[in-house]
């Protein structure tokens, strides 16, 4: 079956150090979204990716980055972690069009210390 | 403001109760989404829906386009239901709800 796998699970870091959450996804779908997800918020888009090689900034990008180099993967960079990024990650797809229901992973909870 | 908007943020429930979530959005939409997340868990896709009412097992979801209204029933609530309900709505982008966090006491 396909699915979409987010590794790892659980992560704690320290401020200032760079981390990358991955994201793989097997539905072999064109849109792959980043999302964190806090206490009080709904679900916030930090990047958005559309096909190989594009990438687009989301309502909360600052210290994020994605690359998108083959359909899969859409790994997340924090580029020097800060503690305001303790969050939960959550990594979706979806096969395009604005009628397509979104795919979610499990998630990747992590702790900024 | 938020673009989408649920009602109530909490919701406590005895078992067998029918159970109201509802969702209301600002943003003109082409598709509503209702979210489940269990706690811990992940989060799967219950319902997307543009127009009417669609229904799964003991769950039904409509809409009301003209009013940008949407609710999430469900019938004989049971306490594996306790989860966090999100709608969700694309427009130019996909805009979420904060969740309704749903317990079903036995």
């Amino acid at each position: 079956d396909a699915e979409i796998t987010q590794s790892p699970r659980h992560k704690i870091t320290e401020t200032g150090r760079q981390v990358t959450l991955a994201c793989h996804q097997t539905w072999n779908h064109n849109n792959m979204f980043w999302y964190r997800q806090d206490l009080g918020h709904g679900l916030r888009l930090i990047h958005y990716s559309y096909g190989v090689h594009d990438t687009n900034k989301g309502e909360v990008s600052d210290g994020y980055s994605v690359s998108r180099s083959n359909t899969e993967d859409l790994p997340l960079t924090l580029e020097s972690a800060a503690s305001s990024q303790t969050s939960v990650y959550f990594c979706a797809s979806s096969r395009g069009g604005p009628n397509s229901p979104l795919h979610f992973g499990n998630g990747t909870r992590l702790t900024v210390t | 403001k938020n673009e989408v908007e649920q009602s109530p943020q909490n919701l406590t429930a005895q078992e067998g109760e029918f159970i109201t979530i509802n969702c209301s959005y600002s943003v003109g939409i082409s598709a509503l989404h209702w979210l489940q997340q269990h706690p811990g868990g992940g989060i799967v896709s219950l319902f997307m829906l543009s127009s009417g009412k669609k229904k799964h097992g003991r769950l039904i979801a409509t809409i009301n386009i003209q009013e940008k209204h949407s609710s999430l029933h469900i019938t004989a609530s049971h306490p594996r239901d306790s989860a966090v309900y999100i709608c969700a709505v694309t427009g130019n982008q996909f805009y979420f709800g904060t969740g309704t966090s749903l317990t079903v006491i036995p």
